[in-house]
């Protein structure tokens, strides 16, 4: 079965411009996370969405936003975008709460 | 708070060897424990998990997992490394009570031929 879906791969974006995020997951998946992964802080837990509701949200700025669909597709959203921004942005989707999470290939952000 | 601990930031091993990444962990009540590898410029892959039942874990590519509550460890381990399992190894932890996974630093594993 198909695998959990990032687009677009590649971005590169400039400082201030805002920009969005797609993640599909496995069909009949319907939690779906968000990590950012950067080389000094690793990897981080942006936020969290079940059945369209957001249900944790890790310690980021209100420019770090997303939503989830009713067909579970996800998506997030950075405002006002700035160099340090610029990350790999891992998208996860998992079954149930004791399952494992299966993650996307990931959208590798710029901003210069 | 979660938190996880991979003390080492690279571990080398040669092929045929058995191999060893470490990983303790620290969370309120019991524990769901996974292990992901990433390779270059690609998302993480599910190894294996913990949830419950046998302390020993079995999961892909032979690689097992032994769970040690009272040293609050998950140590990944494989019998003979093979050059192919070179990679980013990270160990993960979510609360039974939370929904986020907390992730260690990662730990490089290079197996020489």
């Amino acid at each position: 079965k198909a695998g959990v879906t990032q687009t677009p791969r590649y971005l590169i974006k400039t400082r201030g411009q805002q920009v969005t995020l797609s993640c599909s997951p496995i069909s009949g998946h319907r939690s779906v996370s968000w990590y950012q992964q950067t080389p000094g802080q690793g990897l981080q837990f942006l936020f969290e969405y079940f059945s369209e509701t957001q249900r944790n949200k890790g310690n980021f700025p209100g420019r770090f936003s997303g939503r989830q669909f009713s067909n579970s597709r996800s998506e997030m959203n950075v405002s006002t975008l700035e160099l340090g921004d610029s990350a790999l942005y891992l998208c996860a989707s998992r079954r149930g709460d004791n399952t494992e999470a299966f993650f996307g290939q990931g959208t590798r952000l710029t901003v210069v | 708070a979660q938190s996880v601990a991979q003390p080492e930031d690279q571990v080398n091993v040669a092929e045929g060897n058995p191999l060893t990444v470490k990983c303790t962990y620290s969370v309120s009540g019991n524990p769901y424990l996974f292990w992901y590898v990433q390779y270059p410029n690609r998302g993480l892959q599910f190894l294996l998990k913990y949830i419950t039942g046998d302390n020993l874990v079995k999961g892909s590519y032979g690689f097992e997992a032994e769970f040690n509550k009272s040293q609050t460890s998950f140590h990944l381990k494989k019998p003979s490394a093979l050059v192919s399992d070179s990679a980013l190894y990270f160990c993960a932890v979510r609360g039974r009570d939370g929904n986020k996974l907390v992730f260690g630093a990662g730990t490089i594993l290079r197996v020489k031929s």
